[in-house]
């Protein structure tokens, strides 16, 4: 099993949708779990951090269930502008040897069409 | 403010040759990484320093590979006999932390002919 799998897409889906991408991790005692963006030949830019009881800012809802090692994304009313490749970042541990290491999902690319 | 710089933004190259790719971080930041980004595949981790610590080399895939860091700052990552399998987007990111968010630079797409 890959350490962060994520169905790779594309996602596309019409303005003002509500789509939800998922992320699986292998690490059980992974600790921290983050969504980033990537626009087409840019760098990665943090969305937004997961915590454990599930946080939104905006249009954007993170979820994390660490039961089933799930991570998810949920993004309602979708604008053109949220068209990029989400990945899905898993860091291992919150000291220690290899803390510091994030791991990142492929990515799941997402198109907004108009 | 500046974000983290790199340099050059592109770099074709012939098989054989050395390069080094640059990279400036944040100013404060106290630990800068170095992945890579090969067509259609995830980041995957090369090395890390933070502060005055031993860098974790761990993820670099050859000894053709090293990277240096001077004065805590300016990062250097080096490819010597450079091969087409090289040929990746090559991304620093620094952090004020080794626990905080990462800041990406633009990368450096190196193209090995």
């Amino acid at each position: 099993r890959k350490e962060v799998e994520q169905d790779p897409g594309p996602f596309n889906v019409p303005e003002g949708a509500t789509v939800a991408f998922n992320c699986t991790y292998s690490n059980s005692a992974s600790q921290s779990f983050f969504w980033y963006r990537q626009d087409c030949r840019k760098e990665p830019k943090l969305l937004m951090s997961v915590y454990s009881s599930g946080n939104e800012d905006g249009r954007f809802t993170a979820q994390l269930n660490r039961a089933s090692q799930y991570i998810s994304l949920l993004i309602r009313d979708s604008k053109l502008s949220d068209s990029a490749t989400y990945l899905c970042v898993v860091k291992p541990r919150s000291s220690g040897a290899g803390s510091y290491q994030l791991t990142f999902g492929k990515g799941t690319k997402l198109s907004v069409i108009p | 403010g500046a974000g983290v710089s790199q340099s050059p933004s592109n770099k074709v190259t012939e098989k054989g040759k050395d390069v080094e790719l640059r990279c400036d971080p944040i100013s404060g930041h106290t630990a800068l990484y170095w992945y890579r980004q090969s067509l259609g595949q995830g980041l995957e981790f090369l090395i890390y320093f933070q502060g005055n610590s031993a860098p974790d080399k761990s993820g670099l895939p050859s000894d053709r590979f090293s990277a240096e860091r001077t004065g805590g700052s300016v990062s250097t990552l080096t490819i010597q006999r450079t091969q087409q399998e090289d040929s990746a987007v090559y991304l620093c990111a620094s952090s004020q932390t080794s626990n905080s968010p990462l800041h990406f630079g633009n990368g450096t797409r190196l193209t090995v002919t």
